[in-house]
């Protein structure tokens, strides 16, 4: 198993452009969720989903868009990208539940905003 | 809204020395998670803490939960170089959000020689 993946690994984008950050797990979990991580502020929440077609806001979700078209992919799109977005971008996985499964990340994506 | 506090930041510590970081959380939760993070890289798991109580021990790292006074410590016993990472807790937001985690700040280590 790859586990969780995410492409790329490093970005440089210019204020205002779009892009779209990969993710993708090959262990049929069901929850998936995209985290940011800034200089001491642990990982926040962006947007989550808890299977195929279903979404849900997280904690700081302005300025990025979701879809969850199958199982093992969820794509973070960057509308138009500014410099308060530079940040660690972490993919997660875990199994479907309230039971005490581990959430498995991806190595990150460090986007850089200019 | 579920905040989770780590104490202290920053720690600078000896070799071979024990040291405890402390972890609260302001609402209630039936469990807890801690994680590594070496620099430039991913969040390793560490401990999974499911009950008022639990107690868990990887070599020299120990985590316990105490959900009545919400909360949670990661001792460190006889620290060696290794050890050097940042050491997030993290609580699941028990509604509306399939559980997601909330994170603390993080604990940066750092063992010296």
């Amino acid at each position: 198993n790859a586990g969780v993946t995410q492409t790329p690994k490093f970005q440089v984008l210019k204020t205002g452009q779009s892009m779209t950050l990969q993710c993708a797990q090959d262990m049929n979990h069901e929850y998936m969720s995209w985290y940011r991580q800034d200089p001491g502020m642990g990982l926040r929440l962006i947007h989550y989903s808890v299977g195929a077609g279903i979404t849900d806001q997280g904690e700081v979700p302005n300025g990025y868009n979701v879809s969850r078209s199958t199982t093992e992919d969820f794509p973070l799109r960057l509308l138009s990208a500014a410099p308060s977005q530079t940040s660690v971008y972490f993919c997660a996985s875990r199994e479907a539940g309230t039971g005490p499964y581990e959430q498995y990340f991806g190595p990150g994506t460090r986007l850089t905003v200019t | 809204e579920l905040k989770v506090e780590q104490n202290p930041l920053f720690l600078s510590m000896q070799e071979g020395k024990n040291y405890t970081i402390y972890c609260n959380y302001s609402t209630t939760s039936d469990r807890l998670y801690w994680y590594r993070q070496d620099p430039g890289k991913s969040l390793e798991s560490l401990f999974v803490l499911l009950s008022n109580g639990a107690v868990k021990q990887e070599g020299r790292l120990m985590a316990s939960l105490d959900t009545k006074a919400r909360l949670s410590t990661l001792h460190i016993t006889a620290a060696v170089h290794d050890l050097s990472a940042t050491y997030f807790c993290a609580a699941p937001i028990s509604s509306g959000s399939a559980r997601q985690l909330t994170f603390g700040s993080g604990t940066q280590l750092t063992v010296l020689p």
